[in-house]
């Protein structure tokens, strides 16, 4: 079956180190982002990409970065200068070049936790 | 820029009873407009979307109706189920921020039996 998969379910990290979660996509679409869910707050835009090798930032890019080498991987990468990571972050894609009337597929989410 | 109002939950409903829950938005041009819903430790699934002024939405039972007059995208059922216990998620896309998604807040609804 065709999807997002996030990996790990569940992330620790420890104080001053960078820790890398995974996003791969198998339904060939173009444009990938990665958001962060805090209680209460929704969602917010962390990066996305809508080409391979080109990303931008979205509203929360201090403390973050990614890459994207790869059309279906677009791997998040939180820095020890994101001084309150903990977090659940979600991964999300779309295609038609990330045209606004299609949706975005996610998946299911990886737990960020300070040690 | 685009920005999105969804009711404040939490909502607790008994089984059967009618749902009803309120979202406007801000944006310039013609954005579309989406419902999600995300169930405990999971992601967000596509609930229902309209593309265009005066579209319905529709899944599962839910509906909701692009309305530019009042820029609103309320979401309906009209006999809720334990099931359907869960966050929902207003979003739009486009107007501003061609491909990026605005979402509201979300509202938790509880449905006891």
């Amino acid at each position: 079956d065709g999807g997002i998969t996030q990996s790990p379910k569940y992330l620790f990290r420890k104080e001053g180190q960078n820790v890398t979660l995974s996003c791969e996509q198998n339904l060939n679409h173009d444009a990938m982002y990665w958001y962060r869910q805090d209680p209460g707050q929704g969602l917010r835009l962390i990066y996305y990409s809508q080409i391979v090798n080109d990303f931008q930032k979205g509203d929360i890019a201090e403390g973050y970065s990614v890459s994207r080498e790869k059309k279906e991987s677009f791997p998040l990468t939180v820095t020890s200068a994101q001084k309150n990571p903990t977090a659940f972050y979600l991964c999300a894609s779309t295609g038609n070049g990330g045209a606004g009337n299609q949706p975005q597929h996610f998946g299911d989410g990886t737990r960020l936790s300070i040690l | 820029g685009n920005s999105v109002t969804q009711m404040e939950g939490p909502v607790t409903l008994s089984e059967e009873a009618f749902l009803t829950i309120n979202c406007t938005y801000t944006a310039t041009g013609y954005p579309s407009l989406f419902w999600y819903v995300q169930y405990p430790g999971e992601g967000l699934q596509l609930l229902l979307k309209a593309t265009k002024a005066d579209d319905k939405g529709s899944n599962k039972g839910f509906e909701a109706t692009y309305r530019k007059e009042t820029t609103s995208f309320h979401l309906e059922k009209g006999s809720v189920q334990v099931s359907d216990s869960a966050v929902y998620f207003c979003a739009l896309s486009g107007g501003t921020s061609y491909g990026k998604l605005t979402f509201g807040q979300g509202t938790i609804l509880t449905v006891h039996p």
